[in-house]
């Protein structure tokens, strides 16, 4: 098993600019899905991404987007950064939206 | 929408001592059930699960979990806990209708040597 990697593991932005965090799957998982834990707190879902088409999405507004890639990597993409927007954001993949495997997660902050 | 309620956020125990962390959701139909541990310094990783079938299962570690669908409960348990238990721990509930997998706020546990 390779696991599932993040990248950047820190990342440090500015309020108003655009963030792209990257994730690749588990081998062998399709499914790709994404969430953002504060400080103190849960994950909270943000979307999840199945053979290349977003099939579920959280309480989060249009300017968290995402992708998923041939290879079931993905992609999540945050525009105009809010200072809330800090937080841990942690990327699992799964086959067929089964048991996930959580990756390592990108510490974002905004300042 | 479903929701999950952990009813402790930090607990400290001795060593030896039995662990029960509370789980309650809210969501009239069925779902499939987690508990996530989160040790210091590492990412979350998958504790048990519960898809169907028997309602007590059995995790890595010696934990264990029991779902009582009429109390929309998901308690995790564990008969003598190790310093190595030191953790958060987070139980999950997904819809097998939907696709969102929702978190506990988490239990912080302390286990004493």
């Amino acid at each position: 098993e390779t696991g599932v990697t993040q990248s950047p593991t820190h990342l440090i932005k500015t309020r108003g600019q655009q963030v792209t965090l990257r994730c690749s799957s588990q081998s062998g998982h399709n499914t790709v899905s994404w969430y953002q834990q504060a400080l103190g707190q849960g994950p909270q879902f943000i979307f999840q991404y199945y053979r290349e088409e977003e099939n579920g999405r959280g309480n989060f507004p249009p300017r968290f987007s995402g992708l998923q890639f041939p290879n079931y990597s993905s992609e999540l993409n945050v525009n105009a950064l809010e200072l809330d927007d800090s937080a841990l954001y942690l990327c699992a993949s799964s086959l067929d939206g089964g048991g996930r495997i959580f990756g390592p997660g990108t510490r974002l902050t905004v300042l | 929408a479903q929701s999950v309620s952990q009813h402790n956020h930090h607990v400290i125990l001795s060593e030896a001592a039995s662990l029960e962390l509370g789980c309650n959701y809210s969501y009239g139909g069925t779902v499939n059930l987690f508990w996530y541990v989160q040790y210091p310094g590492q990412h979350l990783q998958l504790l048990l699960k519960y898809f169907s079938g028997d309602p007590l299962v059995k995790g890595i570690k010696g934990f264990e979990a029991e779902f009582i669908k009429s109390k929309f409960s998901f308690n995790l348990r564990k008969p003598s806990v190790q310093w190595s238990d030191t953790a958060e721990y987070f139980c999950a509930v997904n819809a097998i209708s939907g696709n969102k997998l929702v978190f506990g706020a988490g239990t912080i546990l302390r286990v004493k040597s």
